[in-house]
């Protein structure tokens, strides 16, 4: 079974501007997860989609936003880009309560 | 306080070592703990899972959880320095939201 994918894998942004990431579940998983990764805060859950619903949202502001297709392919947006967005950003997907498989990230960097 | 609290190290130990990774929680809701592995540039890596209290053993590999004192450890025996990464521990009430320590840095030296 083919992984996470996520793309792109790295992305140079401006302040201001906006990005759109993307991720590729396993097949078969309906639960999609968002992560921020940084140095100092580690990983912060972002918000999780399960079958094209927002099921839990995480403590960030609403510049961050996603959404799920049908297919569990899901896309998470950051508008208004500030330095301090500038992070390892991981999608996870699951195939039920317990477990998450993580894809390799996609690094994004805010000049 | 945060939810799950893990020391984040470094870590350094000779190759052949036991290497002892804890962490400790605050939500005594947490039944789901998990222990991933990440490489330098690379997305975490699912290592051990484990529902509720107990010990889970995986190769050279053991998971223990105790709800009682709110306390997870993963061992690592017989430690290889394939195995120098950064170790995040994970929970979750739920399962629909977890929670991730902020990660243990190990290097295993030859």
């Amino acid at each position: 079974k083919a992984g996470v994918t996520q793309t792109p894998r790295y992305l140079i942004k401006t302040r201001g501007q906006q990005v759109t990431l993307s991720c590729s579940p396993i097949s078969g998983h309906r639960s999609v997860s968002w992560y921020q990764q940084t140095p100092g805060q580690g990983l912060q859950f972002l918000f999780e989609y399960f079958s094209e619903t927002q099921r839990n949202k995480g403590n960030f502001p609403g510049r961050f936003s996603g959404r799920q297709f049908s297919n569990s392919r899901s896309e998470m947006n950051v508008s208004t880009l500030e330095l301090g967005d500038s992070a390892l950003y991981l999608c996870a997907s699951s195939p039920n309560y317990n477990e998450q498989f993580f894809g390799p990230g996609t690094r994004l960097t805010v000049l | 306080q945060k939810e799950v609290e893990q020391d984040p190290g470094p870590l350094s130990v000779p190759e052949g070592a036991i290497v002892s990774l804890n962490c400790t929680y605050s939500n005594s809701a947490f039944q789901y703990f998990m222990w991933y592995r990440q490489y330098s540039r690379k997305g975490p890596e699912l290592l051990m899972y484990t529902y509720s209290s107990g010990n889970k053993e995986d190769g050279r590999f053991t998971a223990q959880v105790d709800k009682s004192s709110k306390y997870i450890s993963l061992f690592i025996r017989d430690s290889q320095p394939s195995d120098s990464a950064t170790y995040l521990c994970a929970m979750s009430a739920s399962g629909n939201q977890f929670y991730f320590g902020t990660g243990t840095s190990l290097t295993v030296i030859p």
